[in-house]
C-alpha cells in the first residue's frame, strides 16, 4: 500500500458526461501529480500541484481541470467526455516537488467512456 | 521540455540478466528514476540516480551517465515475477518541471 488513495476505482460513463476523480496523497506529501495511461501507453503527465497551487502543466486538455484543496486532497475533473478519454488515471504524491526521488502512486481510476 | 526513449519490449530467460536502456533530453537535470508496473497495477519506485555511476538494490541496479544523457536498469537473476513494464522518469532542474516518464519497456521473462 503506497498510502495514496484514489476513488473511485472504476468508472463507466457516457460520452458528453462529466466526472470527478479524487486523490488523497500520502500523509505529509504536499505535491500531487496526475497522469493518464491509455492502453499499452506510457504515463502521460497531466498536471502537478504543490501545497494547493498549480506547479506544472503537461498536455492536459482544456476539457480537463484539477485542483488541490487545503487538506491537500486533489480532484481531476473531466468534462465533455469522449471515447478516447477512456484510460487509467493515476495520482501520485511526493514530499518535495523538486526532489528527483520517489513518487508514490495510487491504484488508479479506470475510466471507461461508452 | 523533457523526453525519454526506451525500448518498447524486451524478452529474457529466467535466471538471466537483462539491461533496459533509457536516453533522455531535458532542460536541466535533477535525476533519473525507474519504476516498475505490473499489468493492472500502479507504478512502484525501483531506483534513483542523481549522480553518475551505479546504484545497486538487491537484484536491481541502475546506472547513470549524465554526460551521455543515458541510463539503464539492470535486472539480475530474472524471475517470472519480474515480467512487467519498466519506466524511466526524469525531472528537470528548474522549479516547475514535473516528473516525466518514458513510454515504458515491457519485459517478458520466459522459462
Amino acid at each position: 500500500d503506497s498510502g495514496v488513495t484514489q476513488t473511485p476505482k472504476h468508472l463507466i460513463t457516457a460520452t458528453g458526461q462529466r466526472v470527478t476523480l479524487r486523490c488523497s496523497p500520502r500523509s505529509g506529501d504536499l505535491s500531487v501529480y496526475w497522469y493518464q495511461q491509455s492502453l499499452d501507453q506510457g504515463l502521460q503527465f497531466l498536471i502537478q500541484y504543490y501545497n494547493g497551487e498549480e506547479r506544472a502543466k503537461g498536455n492536459i486538455l482544456e476539457r480537463f481541470s484539477a485542483q488541490q484543496f487545503p487538506d491537500l486532497h486533489s480532484e481531476l475533473n473531466l468534462s465533455s467526455l469522449e471515447l478516447g478519454d477512456s484510460a487509467l488515471y493515476f495520482c501520485a504524491s511526493s514530499v518535495d516537488p523538486n526532489s528527483g526521488t520517489e513518487a508514490f502512486f495510487g491504484q488508479g481510476t479506470r475510466l471507461t467512456v461508452v | 521540455g523533457q523526453s525519454l526513449e526506451q525500448p518498447s519490449e524486451v524478452t529474457a530467460v529466467e535466471g538471466a540478466i537483462v539491461q533496459i536502456n533509457c536516453t533522455y533530453q531535458t532542460s536541466g537535470f535533477y535525476g533519473l528514476s525507474w519504476y516498475q508496473q505490473h499489468d493492472g497495477g500502479a507504478p512502484t519506485f525501483l531506483s534513483y540516480n542523481a549522480l553518475d555511476g551505479l546504484e545497486e538494490t538487491g537484484r536491481f541496479s541502475s546506472f547513470l551517465s549524465r554526460s551521455d544523457s543515458y541510463g539503464y536498469l539492470l535486472l539480475q537473476e530474472l524471475q517470472m515475477k519480474d515480467s512487467a513494464s519498466y519506466f524511466c522518469a526524469v525531472r528537470g532542474a528548474s522549479g516547475n518541471t514535473p516528473l516525466v516518464f518514458g513510454k515504458g519497456t515491457r519485459l517478458s521473462v520466459i522459462a
